[in-house]
């Protein structure tokens, strides 16, 4: 199935670990990715391959995959983290998107 | 820099075309496989279409095949997506955004991504 479920929204605290998850059937058959988009700007790659980190990206943030979860972690959240994360995976050879978690840093 | 610059949003009636150009600059976007992603307001981002870097395969989102045509001329760096038969379900902001395989390799992220341009579909 194509069909990713993300929660819509997870509140953390300042230097809390934030775990955001993405669900779908045999997920961790398929690489994971994870983008974070912050109001009014576009979309920026966090995760690739389940668990690598573009160059530029902080080391608090890391990614896990399995079953039919994939996982993205920030440890020791930041406000500057607050945004909205979408994990992305293929069907076949089309990408398909989750529907979006909303990060709220407080 | 690494640039991805779309244009040719605007109001249309629904039925009608209207066709986004994507110019990038500051990379080698010839050897990138170059995708669109749409966002309607206030929603979530939605895959649309990719093309190779070769412009040899291209996919769409069961959503718009058959209406929507991918192309790209590397000649001017530039990427289109030709819309047709627009419905009001095409409002979004459109994102062109690139992956370096070159063949929307499933090891590949999409890393670059432009400004967006909005289209919206309005009687």
């Amino acid at each position: 199935s194509s069909d990713l479920t993300q929660p819509p929204s997870l509140s953390v605290s300042p230097g809390q670990t934030a775990t955001i998850t993405c669900s779908g059937d045999k997920l961790g058959d398929e690489y994971a990715c994870w983008y974070q988009q912050k109001p009014g700007q576009s979309p920026v790659l966090v995760i690739y391959q389940d668990n690598r980190r573009p160059s530029g990206i902080p080391e608090r943030f890391s990614g896990s995959n399995s079953g039919n979860t994939a996982t993205l972690t920030i440890s020791g959240t930041q406000a500057m983290d607050e945004a909205d994360y979408y994990c992305q995976t293929w069907d076949s050879n089309t990408r398909v998107f989750g529907g979006g978690t909303k990060l709220t840093v407080l | 820099q690494v640039q991805l610059v779309e244009s040719g949003g605007g109001v249309v009636q629904p039925g009608r075309s209207l066709r986004l150009s994507c110019a990038a600059s500051g990379f080698t976007s010839s050897s990138y496989a170059m995708h669109w992603v749409r966002q309607a307001p206030g929603k979530g981002l939605e895959w649309v279409a990719v093309i190779w870097y070769d412009g040899s395969n291209k996919l769409y989102a069961d959503s718009v095949k058959g209406r929507f045509n991918i192309s790209r001329d590397n000649s001017k760096n530039t990427l289109y997506l030709q819309m047709n038969s627009l419905r009001a379900e095409d409002t979004a902001v459109y994102y062109c955004a690139g992956d370096g395989s070159g063949t929307n390799s499933h090891y590949y992220g999409m890393d670059v991504w432009g400004q967006g341009t909005t289209v919206t579909v309005f009687s």
